[in-house]
């Protein structure tokens, strides 16, 4: 079955303990990007990746970093997460640069305290 | 101004109304045009592309108004399953896959 997959699902952890949302997606997709859903502001960019080794900043990157060493998996990391950072996560791709339909992933709320 | 503005809602209506939402975009360089559905703390999934001359697919009417610079989606017949949150999705141009969302417009369907 064609998806993409976030790991963990939902995840409580406090101020300034690293963490690392896994994402992976079986489509054999070039683009994958992260996004953070906030009430009131909707899904906003935080990264994205037009292929391996290839990342640029989105629109909300601070606080955040991402890695694309194989073309299935782009991990979320925050650092030193911040109660601010608490949010909901997806993960996205899409075959191609372009107008292509993105994928979601099923998502990931992060609580920071 | 934001980028993408969509009327939060939530719109409620009964079973078999037909309800239409628009979403308005800034830059009127956007090129790629997309209604996703979310239902309630999921992922966004798309339910269809804008294109310029419209399109439809069943119960479901997406329009584009490049003038006025506005996407419409149209739904008829309204059914239960279709309460969701409705985001609109704007692609600026053809050199980016960045897609700018409209914080959504609530659907209720009440029997």
């Amino acid at each position: 079955e064609a998806q993409v997959t976030q790991n963990p699902r939902y995840l409580i952890t406090v101020t300034g303990k690293k963490l690392t949302v896994t994402c992976s997606q079986n489509m054999n997709h070039e683009y994958m990007s992260w996004y953070r859903q906030d009430p009131g502001l909707g899904l906003r960019q935080i990264y994205y990746s037009m292929n391996v080794e290839v990342t640029d900043k989105g629109d909300v990157p601070e606080g955040y970093k991402v890695s694309r060493k194989e073309k299935r998996n782009f991990p979320l990391i925050l650092e030193s997460p911040s109660p601010n950072q608490t949010s909901l996560y997806f993960c996205a791709s899409s075959l191609e640069f372009g107008p292509s339909e993105q994928y979601f992933g099923p998502g990931t709320r992060l609580t920071v305290t | 101004r934001k980028e993408v503005e969509q009327d939060p809602g939530p719109f409620n209506v009964p079973e078999g109304a037909t309800v239409a939402f628009n979403c308005t975009y800034s830059n009127s360089a956007s090129q790629s045009f997309f209604w996703y559905r979310q239902d309630c703390r999921k992922e966004p999934k798309l339910l269809m592309s804008v294109y310029s001359s419209g399109n439809e697919d069943g119960r479901f009417t997406a329009q584009l108004n490049r003038a006025s610079q506005y996407i419409s989606l149209l739904i008829r017949d309204s059914k239960l399953s279709d309460s969701a949150t409705y985001l609109c999705a704007v692609r600026a141009s053809y050199n980016t896959d960045k897609l700018i969302f409209g914080t959504g417009t609530r659907l209720q369907v009440f029997p």
